[in-house]
């Protein structure tokens, strides 16, 4: 079956611009992350949806990152005037309902601020 | 604060050597520890994971991986390395339970070149 899906898999963009990166995850999983990767550097924990509950936003590093999820599908992160700080790569990952799982990741989006 | 440390940035081996990463989590709870390799151009691929039960958790492609909770260690090994075996790995616990989401916390990544 298709795996985790991620769109663009490169944006290059303006200092101060916004950018929205997309993710579809794998059909059926009810949770979905959001990790960045900075050049050189493990993964970090950006926010996770689970179905219709809260979501875990103690990850984002500013409040010009948001994201949303619509039901159980496809989730969008934004970053609203971006920094050179926020070149990255962005990691998206989803999970079954199960309480502890693996989870599976996307492709990624690479950012290029200039 | 949970943490993971991969105290091994770069690792050069030969191929058809053996292989042994290092990692060491800081976790109160009971951890749920996992490795991920990523190659070049690819996303992340899960190695091998540990939830509980024995502590000697197999993955696939050969590799291995050891839970040693009196050491706060789970290394991952290989007894004989191949040329695709060169690539980037990660080691993470993952946060569960009532107050967690299941995010997972990486080390910095360990990168293995393996030579000829």
């Amino acid at each position: 079956g298709a795996g985790v899906s991620q769109s663009p898999s490169n944006k290059v963009t303006e200092k101060g611009k916004d950018v929205e990166l997309r993710c579809d995850p794998i059909s059926g999983h009810t949770a979905l992350y959001w990790y960045r990767q900075r050049l050189g550097q493990g993964l970090e924990f950006l926010i996770y949806f689970q179905g219709n509950s809260a979501p875990d936003k103690s990850g984002l590093p500013s409040d010009r990152f948001s994201a949303e999820r619509t039901g159980e599908s496809v989730s969008t992160l934004t970053i609203q005037r971006t920094q050179q700080e926020d070149s990255a790569v962005y990691l998206c990952a989803s999970s079954s309902r199960l309480p502890v799982d693996e989870q599976f990741f996307g492709p990624g989006t690479r950012l290029t601020v200039l | 604060a949970q943490s993971v440390t991969q105290p091994d940035i770069h690792i050069t081996v030969s191929e058809g050597a053996s292989l042994e990463l290092r990692c060491n989590y800081s976790y109160g709870a009971t951890p749920y520890l996992f490795w991920y390799v990523q190659s070049p151009g690819q996303g992340l691929q899960l190695l091998l994971k540990y939830f509980s039960g024995d502590t000697l958790v197999q993955g696939i492609k050969g590799f291995e991986a050891e839970f040693k909770r009196s050491q706060s260690s789970f290394n991952l090994r290989k007894p004989s390395v191949h040329w695709s075996d060169a690539a980037e790995y990660f080691c993470a616990v993952g946060l569960y339970g009532s107050s967690n989401t299941g995010k997972l916390i990486f080390g910095q990544g360990t990168t293995l070149q393996v030579k000829p």
